[in-house]
């Protein structure tokens, strides 16, 4: 399986801060990532998919970047309602793989 | 509108057989380019996929629980049905179901369930 690793796996930043994820596939999937956000006791929603198209409904705060086997999570201008957790998945290999996650909170 | 939720008990037995069942509305999974997706979250931890189904019954497993794992389709009910033999404590987790679109033959998991809560104990 493809392994997907996640960093940092916690962060704490303030409101209007910028905010970079990072994620990397133990091999090459070329553009296939996406990232989902995650609030407490909550499903996960999507936000990017194929590296950088954002999802009907996201906000352009957010965006994505990357090919290969590294990506980036960008949030220009933390909001409050941003604070949560966000996981990469990889979608090049049939079994589909995720990120260890990583949790956005408060400083 | 899509929706889509799961069903099930909330608390099985080691050794049992756990069934559970999404039932979704908005979209059918005979509709080309569709699959239906198991998902997991033991408490606290990270996402964890299981396995999906598409619209030509074409089946995918994780590699380390496939021994374990049985996903299977209703069309006529909107319904995906997983099964997921000789639970243990370490399958404690949030189930969810989520429906993907096919874009660039890549599967991407546009919309989910709430979950519900499956606890393994004696």
């Amino acid at each position: 399986d493809i392994q997907m690793t996640q960093s940092p796996s916690s962060l704490s930043a303030s409101v209007g801060d910028k905010v970079t994820i990072t994620c990397r596939a133990s091999q090459n999937i070329r553009t296939f990532l996406n990232w989902y956000q995650q609030k407490p006791g909550k499903a996960p929603k999507l936000l990017i998919y194929a590296t950088s198209t954002l999802h009907d409904g996201a906000l352009s705060r957010f965006s994505g970047s990357g090919s290969g086997t590294d990506f980036t999570l960008t949030i220009s201008g933390l909001q409050p309602e941003d604070f949560a957790s966000y996981y990469c998945q990889q979608s090049y290999s049939f079994s589909l793989t995720f990120g260890g996650g990583t949790l956005v909170d408060i400083k | 509108q899509v929706t889509l939720t799961e069903s099930g008990p909330a608390l099985v037995k080691p050794t049992q057989t756990l069934t559970l069942t999404c039932t979704f509305s908005g979209f059918s999974l005979t509709n080309h380019g569709m699959c239906l997706n198991w998902i997991r979250q033991p408490p606290g931890k990270a996402l964890e996929w299981l396995a999906l189904i598409d619209w030509d019954d074409e089946r995918h497993y994780s590699t380390s629980l496939k021994t374990r794992l049985t996903i299977s389709k209703d069309t006529s009910k909107n319904q995906v049905v997983l099964t997921v033999t000789n639970m243990d404590p370490m399958d404690t987790a949030t189930y969810y179901c989520a429906r993907a679109f096919s874009y660039n033959d890549a599967w991407i998991l546009d919309s989910w369930g709430p979950g519900t809560l499956v606890t393994v104990s004696s």
